[in-house]
């Protein structure tokens, strides 16, 4: 079964901190990874993809990392700012194009 | 970048009537698209994959009578929410991709918040 776990659940912290978010899926034949930002009512913005033989992408303060054998991948957010809270989601595209989503993480960031 | 188009953003409806949603990749052509469903405070869930020119893959679980999907064209896909009930109020995206694979990931809808009352 192809599932996606993303911890914490829930994060609130204060303006500047960095943070990772955490996904992990249980099946490591995946095309592509992608991680998203959702923000209350609204649609799903792209943040980054990684490909399934990349192990990080950056853009920004966000950089996101990928280790297949171990089923993992983060969302690295620096120096975080109020504007940055929303729901993080994490998807999984596996090799026979199924999209899997974890339940995502919301972030709090705190003036 | 690859834009999808999804309207509308928002609609109430009374109960019993029907709804339609509209999705269209505004530069580029999707030969698959994606429907999703969101209820408050979790994941999308896939409810459909619609593919042009042939009949929309349902999840389990999903109605197929109920959530009418077309995909008639290389840019637009429909999913009309028939005889819709209360518990059919939630929000609906659709995503797309430039290529077969989602070689360069998928680009989502700003999503539609229906509202049955």
């Amino acid at each position: 079964k192809q599932e996606v776990t993303q911890i914490p659940a829930a994060l609130s912290v204060p303006e500047g901190e960095n943070l990772v978010l955490n996904c992990s899926f249980t099946d490591s034949a995946i095309y592509n990874l992608q991680w998203f930002r959702q923000d209350p009512g609204k649609g799903l913005t792209s943040l980054l993809l990684i490909q399934s033989s990349q192990r990080e992408q950056t853009s920004g303060r966000l950089n996101a990392s990928l280790d297949k054998s171990s089923g993992r991948s983060t969302l690295y957010i620096a120096a975080s700012q109020p504007g940055d809270s929303a729901t993080y989601l994490c998807a999984v595209i596996y090799n026979n194009n199924d999209m899997r989503f974890g339940a995502g993480t919301r972030l709090t960031v705190k003036p | 970048g690859a834009v999808v188009s999804q309207h509308p953003s928002r609609v109430i409806c009374k109960s019993g009537t029907s709804v339609k949603i509209e999705c269209r990749s505004l530069d580029f052509q999707a030969t698959t698209m994606f429907w999703y469903r969101q209820f408050p405070k979790q994941s999308l869930m896939l409810m459909a994959t619609s593919n042009e020119g042939s009949k929309a893959t349902y999840e389990q679980g999903v109605e197929k009578d109920k959530f009418l999907i077309n995909h008639a064209s290389l840019t637009l896909s429909t999913l009309t929410v028939t005889s819709a009930h209360p518990e059919d109020s939630s929000f609906y995206i659709c995503s797309a991709a430039s290529t077969g694979r989602g070689n360069y990931g998928y680009t989502f809808g700003s999503g539609t918040r229906l509202t049955v009352v």
